[in-house]
């Protein structure tokens, strides 16, 4: 398996733009998760997905994120506008439903900038 | 709400010396403790958990690690370092309540090993 797989790695924009990251999770995994790591909060959980529904989102920091799983194969996490204060790794992780406390297998990462 | 606290954000340590990283938490209801590694530039990876049963739980790599109820504390360990532990490490913690689900993450701590 390839693990899961996020796009795009890098992403270098303009404050006001709209930005949009996509993360594809390992094949048969039923909860998918995404965190954003900073220098000066450190990593968070933004929100939580199973089987394509939003579980929690009490961790989105504000209206301008929202993040979609339109199939069990895909997911987006949008910013709209992009702030400077946006800049972070954000990532994607996902796991399978076989126990309590099973691993969460983490994407790459994508490093956004916000200019 | 739980928290996590990792009180070194940096060990150094010679190669094949041991090392403790120190984890404590506070909860006001039962966790599932975790240890993750993130090396340069990828995602987190499960190092060990400890769930229940044994407080003494062994992970990849040689690491280990003591739950410690009284003290609230989940210290990981190694006896003898390589130079290719050089990474981040961060502890986090999950209710009960939700599974493991959503992880509360410390700070992380930077190992660095010199030769």
């Amino acid at each position: 398996d390839a693990g899961v797989i996020q796009s795009p790695r890098h992403e270098v924009t303009e404050m006001g733009q709209e930005v949009t990251l996509r993360c594809k999770p390992i094949s048969g995994h039923d909860y998918l998760f995404w965190y954003r790591q900073t220098m000066m909060r450190g990593l968070e959980l933004l929100i939580y997905f199973n089987n394509n529904v939003p579980i929690d989102d009490s961790g989105m920091p504000e209206d301008r994120f929202s993040a979609k799983m339109p199939n069990a194969s895909f997911s987006t996490l949008k910013i709209q506008p992009s702030e400077p204060r946006d800049s972070a790794v954000y990532f994607c992780a996902s796991r399978i439903t076989s126990g309590i406390g099973d691993e969460q297998f983490f994407g790459p990462g994508t490093r956004l900038t916000v200019l | 709400a739980q928290s996590v606290t990792q009180l070194d954000s940096q060990v150094p340590v010679f190669e094949e010396a041991p090392v403790e990283l120190r984890c404590n938490y506070s909860s006001s209801v039962s966790v599932y403790l975790f240890w993750y590694v993130q090396y340069p530039n990828q995602g987190l990876q499960l190092l060990l958990k400890y769930l229940s049963g044994s407080t003494l739980v062994k992970g990849i790599n040689g690491f280990e690690a003591e739950f410690n109820k009284s003290q609230t504390s989940f210290h990981l360990r190694k006896p003898s370092v390589h130079i290719s532990d050089t990474a981040e490490y961060f502890c986090a913690v999950s209710a009960h309540n939700n599974a493991g689900n959503m992880l509360t993450f410390g700070g992380g701590t930077r190992l660095m090993v010199k030769p």
